[in-house]
């Protein structure tokens, strides 16, 4: 295993709700990345966290926004919730290159 | 035109059998690369990472050409274990990490 996990597994929210999913970090590593993994597509870069400051962000709107604890653990904020919002939500922590991915958040919103 | 493109497949494929997945990129700059695999509801998990010079890892062999944007993932001897979806990945951030994975390309090895 990773040791980077994630919470809730799964969630169902309904259309306009706002949602906070969270993710511990492994061990030593200074920095989360989110992603957004649509059904039978590959993920999609949302926003990277590196010592408690966003450090760089992928085509998503400011509905979605971050933070990061000194202790490198992370929360996902999403805002306003739409159908296609419904998703596979991971974290994925690195101290280097190689990102260790979190088993994810199932996201369904109705 | 996506930043990096693979085919969906699936690729299906007897035990024992070679297969190569092929993955194009459209960002010159790109830094680096990977193959992740992902199992059904599962998580991405690294496979390998892809040199210019080649390298291999077990059964498993990546190749990447950075003149024709192109990254390739060689499986000899499949096993029934290897059936998974196979995701390229090119890393594009400059100071930070940026990934970008293609969509996958899903191989099933039967009996």
């Amino acid at each position: 295993e990773t040791g980077v996990t994630q919470s809730p597994t799964h969630l169902i929210k309904t259309r306009g709700q706002q949602v906070t999913l969270r993710c511990s970090s492994q061990s030593g590593h200074n920095t989360v990345s989110w992603y957004q993994q649509a059904l039978g597509q590959g993920p999609q870069f949302i926003f990277q966290y590196y010592r408690e400051e966003e450090n760089g962000r992928g085509n998503f709107p400011p509905r979605f926004s971050g933070l990061q604890f000194p202790n490198y653990s992370s929360e996902l904020n999403v805002n306003a919730l739409e159908l296609d919002d419904s998703a596979l939500y991971l974290c994925a922590s690195s101290f280097h290159e190689t990102q260790y991915f979190g088993p994810g958040t199932r996201l369904l919103v109705l | 035109r996506k930043e990096v493109e693979q085919d969906p497949g699936p690729f299906n494929v007897p035990e024992g059998a070679t297969v190569a997945f092929n993955c194009t990129y459209s960002n010159s700059a790109s830094q680096s690369f990977f193959w992740y695999r992902q199992d059904c509801r599962k998580e991405p998990k690294l496979l390998m990472s892809v040199y210019s010079s080649g390298n291999e890892d077990g059964r498993f062999t990546a190749q990447l050409n950075r003149a024709s944007q192109y990254i390739s993932l060689l499986i000899r001897d499949s096993k029934l274990s290897d059936s998974a979806t196979y995701l390229c990945v090119v890393n594009i951030g400059e100071v930070t990490d940026k990934l970008i994975f293609g969509t996958g390309t899903r191989l099933q090895v039967f009996p």
